[in-house]
């Protein structure tokens, strides 16, 4: 199936540093999702973003829908050791419907 | 509100055998997905079950199927496990019909194929 290219693979950094990963596709999506993933957990949902150009904040987290629909980035500021884990964004073609497809997530260090 | 929950969290089969996974949906969601997530891979889309029929589903043959039971409950099983079905399941839920409704995952069962 069809994946997401997600960069960088992994991010080693210094706590209190900001965070950019970002993903890309080669088609098109309505709705583009991020998710954190730690050891023996399923995915928890950060950020939704439905609308191209749309700019959202989670706390410390900021992501953007990219205007061309097949791009979308994630900003971590003032990273801290509970930052750690793996980060996958995901597009959905259709908003509401349940197949989506994942980046190859980007494994995320941070050194105290 | 009640999270996806998913049972067992653990199974271990040998190959040619059959399994069945459950999960219970979120309190007020609809509709179940469930997903394969290879080790170190992002999750893959197996099928998607609304009003106990399937209604979607991904690049996986028939020995995967699933249930869905209207409590919104669900199962997948799979047949003939081979090793490669070796992999973390996930289940999610969401209620499209109430507008913007992304996914909520369960912390899946992790099989182990032998």
């Amino acid at each position: 199936g069809q994946q997401l290219n997600q960069s960088p693979q992994s991010m080693f950094i210094q706590e209190g540093e900001d965070v950019s990963m970002n993903c890309t596709s080669s088609s098109i999506f309505n709705t583009w999702l991020w998710y954190k993933q730690d050891p023996g957990e399923g995915p928890v949902l950060l950020i939704a973003l439905y609308k191209a150009g749309e700019l959202t904040s989670n706390g410390r987290l900021t992501a953007q829908f990219g205007i061309t629909r097949k791009d979308s980035f994630l900003n971590i500021s003032a990273s801290i050791p509970s930052d750690v884990g793996i980060y996958f964004c995901a597009g959905q073609r259709q908003t509401g419907a349940n197949n989506l497809f994942f980046g190859t997530g980007t494994r995320l260090t941070v050194i105290p | 509100e009640t999270g996806v929950t998913q049972s067992p969290t653990h199974l271990i089969k040998t190959r040619g055998q059959q399994v069945t996974l459950r999960c219970s949906s979120q309190s007020g969601h609809n509709t179940v997905s469930w997903y394969q997530q290879a080790l170190g891979q992002g999750p893959q889309f197996i099928f998607q079950y609304y009003r106990e029929e399937e209604n979607g589903r991904g690049n996986f043959p028939p020995r995967f199927s699933g249930l869905q039971f209207p409590n919104y409950s669900s199962e997948l099983n799979v047949n003939a496990l081979e090793l490669d079905d070796s992999a973390l399941y996930l289940c999610a839920s969401s209620s499209p019909g109430q507008g913007k409704s992304p996914l909520h995952f369960g912390n899946g069962t992790r099989l182990t194929v032998t």
